[in-house]
């Protein structure tokens, strides 16, 4: 089992629509956890944190479900500038591990 | 403001012909990285450096080798490149501390191209 899993998609939808995506992880004692978004041959950039209380930002939620060992991000009201790939970032605790997912693909389609 | 800056942002290099990528940072961050990362694959973790302590991942070839000579600047040395080396080179700093990951923030990154 891979540490870190995530849906490759890619996730078409259309604009205005609600995206949920999930990142599984594998080791529970799992520590710190974000979400990162990929626009084509670009770095990543931090999107937010996840906390364990879960967190909002604007239209972007995540949540994190330790029981089950996943974190999700939900997107509202989507627009076509969402449109890229999503990495979940797992910290097995201290800073030198960190584990990213592969991505997941968000295609918003006008 | 650009806060992790990687040059050259593309590099052409031959099979076998050493090259070295840069990056700075002007946050002072006491944590630098250093990831590989080829198409549709997540960011791997090459090695990185808490201060002047170098980490090398267990899976990192030989033919990668890195330098921090001070806090702002890590370099990063292919010695014979193959052409399964051709990939985006990211560079990210973190502030660590208590042993505790903070926001990584990353470089614009290098892609390099193996002929």
């Amino acid at each position: 089992r891979k540490e870190v899993e995530q849906d490759p998609g890619p996730f078409n939808v259309p604009e205005g629509a609600t995206v949920a995506f999930n990142c599984t992880y594998s080791n529970s004692a799992s520590q710190s956890f974000f979400w990162y978004r990929q626009d084509c041959r670009k770095e990543p950039k931090l999107l937010m944190s996840v906390y364990s209380s879960g967190n909002e930002d604007g239209r972007f939620t995540a949540q994190l479900n330790r029981a089950s060992q996943y974190i999700s991000l939900l997107i509202r009201d989507s627009k076509l500038s969402d449109s890229a790939t999503y990495l979940c970032v797992v910290n097995r605790g201290g800073y030198q591990k960190v584990t990213f997912g592969i991505g997941t693909k968000l295609q918003v389609i006008p | 403001d650009a806060m992790v800056i990687q040059n050259p942002r593309y590099q052409v290099t031959q099979f076998g012909k050493p090259v070295t990528l840069s990056c700075s940072q002007t946050l002072n961050h006491n944590v630098m990285y250093w990831y590989q990362q080829k198409s549709s694959q997540a960011p791997k973790l090459l090695f990185h450096y808490y201060d002047k302590d170098f980490n090398n991942e267990a899976d990192t070839p030989d033919n990668f080798q890195s330098r921090r000579p001070n806090t702002s600047f890590c370099f990063l040395d292919i010695r014979s490149p193959g052409l399964g080396d051709a990939a985006m080179y990211l560079c990210a700093t973190s502030r660590s501390s208590g042993g505790r990951l903070e926001t990584q923030y990353f470089g614009p990154g290098t892609r390099l191209l193996v002929l």
